[in-house]
């Protein structure tokens, strides 16, 4: 099984700044990738998903996608306490299975 | 509500039991998931179906588990003679072939092995 890398954490931002999320994957042939929200307690939530290079931008969500460095960021802009959660990376292997990372936990302080 | 259904949210059991848990996915979806997760772990893969043809089971996982989807719709996910260490949340998810790949995730099953 490939690897999906993130450093666990956590994050701390204050309310309002960027928060800036990174994972790295070692399978050079996946196309598909995605970033998932876990409130402690609950189930992942899809909040994002990737196919090109390039950023991909929806609310105040980026996604960035660089194949050649096999790197996956998420960008949350005007944090809120809300999004305090743990954020999966996940990326989609040969074969239709999905691979998850640890996971980083955010913190955002009001 | 139409997302994806996992049933029981909790399960306590005494080591040496078995357990079956149950998933309902979405009903348009053809592809249905098992993933197992410890506490601060990411979702660790368990297997798949696309219909009821279960095309892929993790290496990782034992033969005490077993998981089947007869009719293409629900899937029931069983743990025989269970240890301690399967204690963890059992999730499930689905997609649909052509849809991108974006897997929707049920609420879980919490196992707790005494």
């Amino acid at each position: 099984q490939k690897e999906v890398e993130q450093n666990s954490g956590p994050l701390s931002v204050p309310e309002g700044a960027i928060a800036s999320l990174n994972c790295t994957y070692s399978d050079r042939g996946s196309q598909s990738f995605f970033w998932y929200r876990q409130y402690s307690g609950k189930s992942p939530e899809l909040i994002m998903s990737i196919y090109s290079n390039g950023d991909k931008e929806d609310g105040r969500f980026t996604a960035q996608l660089n194949k050649a460095s096999q790197y996956v960021s998420l960008l949350i802009r005007d944090s809120q306490p809300s999004d305090s959660a743990t954020y999966l990376c996940a990326v989609m292997e040969y074969g239709n299975k999905l691979v998850f990372g640890a996971g980083t936990i955010l913190r955002v302080k009001s | 509500d139409t997302g994806v259904s996992q049933n029981p949210r909790h399960k306590i059991t005494k080591r040496g039991q078995n357990v079956t848990f149950r998933c309902d996915p979405i009903s348009e979806h053809n592809r249905l998931y098992w993933y197992r997760q410890t506490l601060g772990q990411g979702p660790e893969f368990l297997t798949y179906f696309q219909n009821e043809a279960q095309l892929e089971k993790s290496r990782l996982l034992s033969d005490r588990f077993s998981a089947e989807r007869p009719k293409g719709s629900f899937s029931t996910l069983e743990i025989q003679r269970t240890e301690q260490g399967d204690s963890a949340m059992y999730l499930c998810a689905s997609s649909l072939v052509g849809g991108n790949e974006k897997l929707f995730f049920g609420s879980g099953t919490q196992l707790s092995v005494l």
